[in-house]
């Protein structure tokens, strides 16, 4: 079954530490998408990509960066320069560039620093 | 730029009862709007669309209609069952943006 799969489902980590999140889809996606979120916030927007070796942030990028080396994969590392890093993190793909077509969600990696 | 509002507070209701969100939509174009739904410890999916005014979006017994005289897209369904619980969003999507805005959620409680 085609699909989004992220890993690990909780993740801990201690404070001064980076971590990187896992996103992988086999649905042949070309956009892929990370959002995280908080308890009343909703979704925002981390980083996106559209093409291989290509992303842009989006609204609140600072302290975490990606890549996308190959067009299954849109890894998301949290780094030590993220000053609230304990969240819900949702990556997301869509089969053409733009949102306004359907959005498929992997089922989140929940982080926690300790 | 472009946002949602969703009523505030989570919404309890009993088993078999009509159930009604708000959403309402500021844009400076003309969005592609949607419902998403995620149930407990699991990602968002959707629920449903609709591209242009007037369109109704349905599915599994929810409905929600583009309103562009009140840029709304309200969720509504007729009768609600236990396995409704979940926490719904709403969003919109420019045409031709690489992004979803969101509104807060709401979270649904059906009770037996």
């Amino acid at each position: 079954d085609g699909g989004i799969t992220q890993s690990p489902k909780y993740l801990f980590r201690k404070e001064g530490q980076n971590v990187t999140l896992s996103c992988e889809q086999n649905l042949n996606h070309d956009a892929m998408y990370w959002y995280r979120q908080d308890p009343g916030q909703g979704l925002r927007l981390i980083y996106y990509s559209q093409i291989v070796n290509d992303f842009q942030k989006g609204d609140i990028a600072e302290g975490y960066s990606v890549s996308r080396e190959k067009k299954e994969s849109f890894p998301l590392t949290v780094t030590s320069a993220q000053k609230n890093p304990t969240a819900f993190y949702l990556c997301a793909s869509t089969r053409e560039t733009g949102m306004n077509t359907e959005a498929f969600f992997g089922q989140g990696t929940r982080l926690t620093v300790v | 730029g472009d946002s949602v509002t969703q009523m505030e507070g989570p919404v309890t209701l009993s088993e078999e009862a009509f159930l009604t969100i708000n959403c309402t939509y500021t844009a400076t174009g003309y969005p592609s709007l949607f419902w998403y739904v995620q149930y407990p410890g699991e990602g968002l999916q959707l629920l449903l669309k609709a591209t242009k005014a007037d369109d109704k979006g349905s599915n599994k017994g929810f409905e929600a209609t583009y309103r562009k005289e009140t840029t709304s897209f309200h969720l509504e369904k007729g009768s609600v069952q236990v396995s409704d619980s979940a926490v719904y969003f709403c969003a919109l999507s420019e045409h031709g943006n690489n992004r979803l805005a969101f509104g807060k959620g709401n979270q649904v409680v059906v009770i037996p």
